[in-house]
């Protein structure tokens, strides 16, 4: 999985709780994302980073906030949980001095909000 | 329309056949385009990509290029069993003052004995 790893791998947790998803790194790449995946949806961004301090919104960020305080570490927060947010989240990594932009993911988590 | 469209499957292929995947985008500006494989439970894993037109090989796999055409392929020869799982067509796209990688819903192959 390319030096990424995702914790925690499960999680069960009720409506209306906070919930904080790790992604580390050891790529040292610059650019860190936070997706989720569900059935009929395909793989949706919800953040992404492009440095330390720097984050921006995906095309799914209502109800989730990020941080990354160091280049390995990358935090999701889904600040109020909800059962529409019951999904597999994946965190993905890419470096963009190639041009290439090719993105590697971590295993991911799967989250269950009951 | 879907930014990337793929067709959802199964699609169904005996062993040592060659299994044709397709994708289409609607994105002209497009310049960087990805091939993912995803087991079920596990993450996607990133197994071609391709810039320019033209094919791309790479061991038992080809992904094909056509810009004119907005489509790409992957064609998989000799399919193993293992090689059945679910394939992301992905395409880079310029939205929003950055490079957005946009996701097709994916192909489920059946590579059957």
């Amino acid at each position: 999985d390319a030096g990424i790893t995702q914790s925690p791998r499960h999680k069960v947790t009720e409506t209306g709780t906070p919930v904080t998803l790790r992604c580390h790194q050891t790529e040292n790449h610059r650019y860190m994302y936070w997706y989720r995946q569900d059935p009929g949806h395909g793989l949706r961004l919800i953040h992404y980073s492009y440095g330390v301090k720097d984050t921006d919104k995906g095309e799914v960020s209502d109800g989730y906030s990020v941080s990354r305080s160091k280049t390995e570490d990358f935090l999701l927060t889904l600040e109020s949980a909800t059962s529409s947010q019951t999904s597999v989240y994946f965190c993905a990594i890419s470096e963009s001095l190639t041009g290439t932009y090719e993105q590697y993911f971590g295993p991911g988590t799967r989250l269950t909000v009951t | 329309q879907k930014e990337v469209e793929q067709n959802s499957g199964p699609l169904s292929v005996p062993e040592g056949a060659i299994a044709s995947l397709n994708c289409t985008y609607s994105d002209r500006g497009s310049q960087s385009f990805f091939w993912y494989r995803q087991y079920s439970g596990k993450s996607p894993e990133l197994i071609m990509s391709i810039y320019s037109n033209g094919d791309k090989e790479d061991g038992r796999f080809t992904a094909q290029l056509n810009k004119a055409s907005q489509y790409v392929s992957l064609l998989i020869r000799d399919s193993q069993p293992s090689d059945s799982a679910t394939y992301l067509c992905a395409v880079i796209l310029f939205s929003g003052g950055y490079n957005k990688l946009i996701f097709g819903a994916g192909t489920r192959l059946a590579v059957h004995p």
